[in-house]
């Protein structure tokens, strides 16, 4: 069993929707969460960071943590075309020096 | 201003030539990690140094190798490349210890193996 899974997509929706990207995980040992954007031969953008169960936003961006679930997700409100990328979450250990990648989602926007 | 910086941002070399890929960071972060990364796959760590600690991932080839020279430049060294090497290659850091914190990505370098 992977330490993350993720749905890799892809993922297509109309300008405005909202997106539900989502990941889920298997070791409780896991403390801390992040969603990354990476547009097509780039290297992965911190969006989002987390350490609590419950949510987190930023702009039109929420980050939602179930520990019990084990289960993150990311939402994106009035989704844009600019937002087309794949979306990765990574999630790491307590002390910060290992964590583990989602295969990542590929959305695209369409205008 | 970037944080994490990889040079070269693009790379090609021959096949069985050795290569080097630079990055540094102005984090302070203690924590630097090489990932692979290829085409619609998920970056896949080959090892990672915490502060002058190497840490090499079991199925990482003996083909790479990393120096740290100081806190704030990393190399990956491509000894022989092989066409199955050609891929992204992706820099990170994270400060870690009692808590750890996010990690930071360079815009990494695009390895061609001709």
């Amino acid at each position: 069993q992977k330490e993350v899974e993720q749905d890799p997509g892809p993922l297509s929706v109309p300008e405005g929707a909202i997106v539900s990207l989502n990941c889920t995980y298997s070791n409780s040992a896991f403390q801390y969460f992040m969603w990354y954007r990476q547009y097509s031969r780039k290297g992965p953008e911190l969006l989002m960071y987390t350490y609590s169960s419950g949510n987190k936003e930023d702009g039109r961006f929420t980050a939602q943590v179930d520990k019990s679930s084990k289960y993150i997700s990311l939402f994106i409100r009035d989704s844009q075309p600019s937002d087309s990328a794949t979306y990765l979450c990574a999630i790491g250990v307590e002390t910060g020096n290992q964590f583990y990648f989602g295969t990542g989602t590929s959305l695209t926007v369409i205008p | 201003d970037a944080m994490v910086i990889q040079n070269p941002r693009y790379q090609v070399t021959q096949f069985g030539k050795p290569v080097t890929l630079s990055c540094s960071q102005t984090l302070n972060h203690n924590v630097m990690y090489w990932y692979q990364q290829k085409s619609s796959q998920a970056p896949k760590l080959l090892f990672h140094y915490y502060d002058k600690d190497f840490n090499n991932e079991a199925d990482t080839p003996d083909n790479f190798q990393s120096r740290r020279p100081n806190t704030s430049f990393c190399f990956l060294d491509i000894r022989s490349p092989g066409l199955g090497d050609a891929a992204m290659y992706l820099c990170a850091t994270s400060r870690a210890g009692t808590w750890g914190t996010e990690a930071f990505f360079g815009q990494g370098t695009r390895l061609t193996v001709v």
